[in-house]
């Protein structure tokens, strides 16, 4: 299957900076790739859809002016969390799809600090 | 709205004994429900999925799970776990494919020896 990278794997940040997460496929073009949220015992959200060369589309409830997300290229999507506070600390996993209509692979993660 | 409820959040067994993990699953359409596995600092792995063929699904490392409409489960089995099982292991449902997951909350699974 295909191999998603996320980076940095941890970040600490302080209130009100911003933060910028990689996500980037390895071995394999990604027209569409996934953003998810977890909380700590909890389950993934989905967050957004990313589609490369257009906008991303937010899920209900998810800011789309806090947590933008581009996705420039076919190996590489971003999320920025901005104006960082201690809410958003989470962990952060992006997916892609697959050549199969049923398929989709994961990034390690990203754990979001902020103080 | 879809949703996933696994039930337990943690479960331990022993070496060589049988691991199940319960699933269930609500969706007003017919589901496609997967399972996915989470070692320490890596992504989620998917395990087996099920996409309205055969009931029976068989996964990764001796992984199998059922599907039951009439239980709306889709628990999870292993005759004989390994030590190298130990992982979280999520649930989840989608109704396109893995276009959109809804996911539940995750079980951890710890292996005696």
């Amino acid at each position: 299957g295909a191999v998603v990278s996320q980076h940095p794997s941890r970040v600490i940040c302080k209130s009100g900076t911003s933060v910028k997460i990689e996500c980037r496929s390895l071995d394999f073009q990604a027209t569409t790739m996934f953003w998810y949220r977890q909380f700590p015992k909890q389950s993934l959200m989905l967050m957004a859809t990313s589609n490369e060369g257009s906008k991303a589309t937010y899920e209900q409830g998810v800011e789309k002016d806090k947590f933008l997300i581009n996705h420039a290229s076919l190996t590489l999507s971003t999320l920025t969390v901005t104006s960082a506070h201690p809410e958003d600390s989470s962990f952060y996993i992006c997916s892609q799809l697959g050549t199969l209509p049923d398929e989709q692979f994961f990034g390690p993660g990203t754990r979001l600090t902020v103080l | 709205a879809q949703s996933v409820t696994q039930l337990g959040s943690h479960v331990s067994v022993s070496e060589g004994a049988l691991v199940l993990l319960r699933c269930n699953y609500s969706s007003s359409v017919p589901p496609y429900l997967f399972w996915y596995v989470q070692y320490p600092n890596q992504g989620l792995q998917l395990l087996l999925k099920y996409t309205s063929a055969a009931t029976l699904v068989k996964g990764i490392n001796g992984f199998e799970a059922e599907f039951k409409k009439s239980e709306t489960s889709f628990h999870l089995t292993k005759p004989s776990a390994h030590m190298s099982d130990a992982a979280e292991y999520f649930c989840a449902v989608s109704r396109q494919g893995a276009q959109k997951l809804v996911f539940g909350q995750g079980t951890r699974l710890t292996i005696n020896p």
